[in-house]
């Protein structure tokens, strides 16, 4: 089993939409969580850090399931510019290995 | 400077050749990786460095990969007798444990073995 799992998609959405995608990680012991996005052929850019309450940076909402194992990205009203894919990031408590999940693409259209 | 930075950009080689691939991670960072990613593939880890010393090593690919860190600052990643499946793009990332391990990329170096 991988370490960190991600829908592949594609998602492809209205602007304006709601997209909601998840990322499921196998280790209990995980400790801290992120999501990237990556624009193509480009290097990823950390989109924003996901805490055990969750957290919300603007349009972007993230939440951690301990319980399941799995952490969400919820992307309100939808832009063109948020056409990416996100990469769900995981490492474990004192251990600076990141874990990185293969990607959702989202495609965001007029 | 700023931001990880990574050398050469881009580099075309010849099958059987060594190539030397540079990091420079931002000042102060303790952690640095490399990854690879091939064409419309994801990340996939090749080692990391916690200072100069290589914890993790598991994800280099073969024994004609090789990395090493010095001063805690530059990285060199070492690609002996390329092949043509080695063609694809070398990322850096370094972070720092007070920002609870948020890893900062530099631009990648993209590697065609011809």
């Amino acid at each position: 089993r991988k370490e960190v799992e991600q829908d592949p998609g594609p998602f492809n959405v209205p602007e304006g939409a709601t997209v909601a995608f998840n990322c499921t990680y196998s280790n209990s012991a995980s400790q801290s969580f992120f999501w990237y996005r990556q624009d193509c052929r480009k290097e990823p850019k950390l989109l924003m850090s996901v805490y055990s309450s969750g957290n919300e940076d603007g349009r972007f909402t993230a939440q951690l399931n301990r319980a399941s194992q799995y952490i969400s990205l919820l992307i309100r009203d939808s832009k063109l510019s948020d056409s990416a894919t996100y990469l769900c990031v995981v490492t474990l408590l004192n251990d600076y290995k990141l874990s990185f999940g293969a990607g959702t693409t989202v495609t965001v259209r007029a | 400077g700023a931001g990880v930075s990574q050398s050469p950009s881009n580099k075309v080689t010849e099958k059987g050749k060594d190539v030397e691939l540079r990091c420079d991670p931002i000042s102060g960072h303790t952690a640095l990786y490399w990854y690879r990613q091939r064409l419309g593939q994801g990340l996939e880890f090749l080692i990391y460095f916690q200072g100069n010393s290589a914890p993790d090593k598991s994800g280099l690919p073969s024994d004609r990969f090789s990395a090493e860190r010095t001063g805690e600052s530059v990285s060199t990643l070492t690609i002996q007798r390329t092949q043509q499946e080695d063609s694809a793009v070398y990322l850096c990332a370094s972070s720092f444990p007070g920002r609870g391990y948020e890893a900062f990329f530099g631009q990648g170096t993209r590697l065609t073995v011809v």
